[in-house]
């Protein structure tokens, strides 16, 4: 089943609101969260880094002002589109990393596929 | 800054045939990760490796983590429909909130039934 779950799967909005997306660690604690951007037929973009309680770290040219990242919790995490514009429809991914079972690994949530009008 | 090869960019083979990608890096990783993504889905992981010379099997999947830790290749065994999509390798080389995950371009695989 899934391992990290991503809220909503797709939005459509207009151009200047605000978007939120959840991402959600559903059995285990994940210490750091990943945003990623995905353009079509290529590879993810790191976007930002998040731990639990402490200020994200983003990828130089990802402005954190349009970008919001609240990591809330150990297992909840959330990005904010700020006054979107259609050059940032895209397919928003995040990611979990933690212990789960014995070992550190990292798991993806299904995506956010993000229009705007 | 670190790069991941991965090759073969795309693969179009018949059902049944096995099937084998790689990936290289001018860097050491402590840990290699396969994933798979279907369109319009989030990566799926296939498999995890954490050791130098490590050999994990998945159902048809196999996986090793090179000896110099620079690279590492997947291969999947007697090919079906379903194995459509794209591979990622996926390298890092730190723990905790270090070492972020380096992506290789992804490996398109076709399987014609």
């Amino acid at each position: 089943g899934a391992v990290v779950s991503q809220h909503p799967s797709r939005v459509i909005c207009k151009s200047g609101t605000s978007v939120k997306i959840e991402c959600r660690s559903l059995d285990f604690q994940a210490t750091t969260m990943f945003w990623y951007r995905q353009f079509p037929k290529k590879s993810l973009m790191l976007m930002a880094t998040s731990n639990e309680g402490s200020k994200a770290t983003y990828e130089q040219g990802v402005e954190k002002d349009k970008f919001l990242i609240n990591h809330a919790s150990l297992t909840l995490s959330t990005l904010t589109v700020t006054s979107a514009h259609p050059e940032d429809s895209s397919f928003y991914i995040c990611s979990a990393r933690g212990i789960r079972g014995s070992e550190e690994t990292q798991y993806f949530g299904p995506g956010t596929r993000l229009l705007v009008l | 800054g670190q790069q991941l090869n991965q090759s073969p960019q795309s693969m179009f083979i018949q059902e049944g045939e096995d099937v084998s990608m790689n990936c290289t890096s001018s860097s050491i990783f402590n840990t290699w990760l396969w994933y798979k993504q279907d369109p319009g889905e989030g990566p799926v992981l296939l498999i995890a490796l954490y050791k130098a010379g490590e050999l994990t099997s998945n159902g048809r999947l196999t996986a090793q983590f090179g000896i110099t830790r620079k690279d590492s290749f997947l291969n999947i065994s007697a090919s079906i429909p379903s194995d459509v999509g794209i591979y990622f390798c996926a390298g890092r080389n730190g723990g905790g909130s270090q070492g972020n995950l380096i992506f290789g371009k992804g490996t398109k695989l076709s399987v014609k039934p």
